[in-house]
């Protein structure tokens, strides 16, 4: 079956533009999480939708990134004037349950702010 | 301290060794752990889960001691194809995953 899709796979965005990342999690799968991964680092939880609902997002940088989930499948995360620290690669992953369940990740979005 | 911390090695080790690796977590209220491995460029992959009792893969061996609080993954008769960077994952109870920074293993021929 399908996994985890995500697109763009790279994006390179001059300083100050706004991005928008999206991903396709598994059919079914009811929950939805972003991450960011930078350089030889493990990836750092951003934010988490259960079906439509935002349930957290702590994990959130700054109010330059924003994420959506309107009809609980596709997800779009947003960052608006985006930075140099902003890049790295930003990670979806879904799962069927919540948290204590296995989550399954797509292939990533590598962005890189020029 | 850091939430999960793991050595970030790399470890260099010949085909057909066995390689272990600990990962250490600061909160001990943490419920559910696994292992991921990622690969140069990739997204990361579940390995297996990690049970109270311990459990076992083929040649993969995750182990729990939470008196200690960590967790460990045993590699036998490591392949070329295990090269790769391993991500212990910790739950903290009410919390989302927490990943550690991940352990490099290369196996050489």
């Amino acid at each position: 079956g399908a996994g985890v899709s995500q697109s763009p796979r790279y994006k390179v965005a001059k300083r100050g533009q706004d991005v928008a990342l999206r991903c396709d999690p598994i059919s079914g799968h009811v929950s939805l999480f972003w991450y960011q991964q930078a350089l030889g680092q493990g990836p750092e939880f951003l934010t988490y939708f259960q079906n439509e609902a935002q349930l957290d997002k702590s994990g959130l940088p700054s109010d330059r990134f924003f994420a959506e989930r309107p009809e609980g499948s596709v997800s779009t995360l947003k960052i608006q004037r985006t930075q140099q620290e902003d890049s790295a690669v930003y990670l979806c992953a879904s799962s069927f349950g919540g948290a204590p369940y296995e989550q399954y990740f797509g292939p990533g979005t590598r962005l890189t702010v020029t | 301290r850091k939430e999960v911390e793991q050595d970030p090695g790399p470890f260099n080790v010949p085909e057909g060794a066995t390689v272990a690796f600990n990962c250490t977590y600061s909160n001990s209220a943490s419920q559910s752990f696994f292992w991921y491995r990622q690969d140069c460029r990739k997204e990361p992959k579940l390995l297996m889960s990690v049970y109270s009792s311990g459990n076992e893969d083929g040649r993969f061996t995750a182990q729990l001691n939470r008196a200690s609080q960590y967790i460990s993954l045993l590699i036998r008769d490591s392949k070329l194809s295990d090269s790769a960077t391993y991500l212990c994952v910790v739950i903290p109870y009410g919390q989302n995953f927490v990943f550690g920074p991940g352990t490099r293993l290369s196996v050489l021929p």
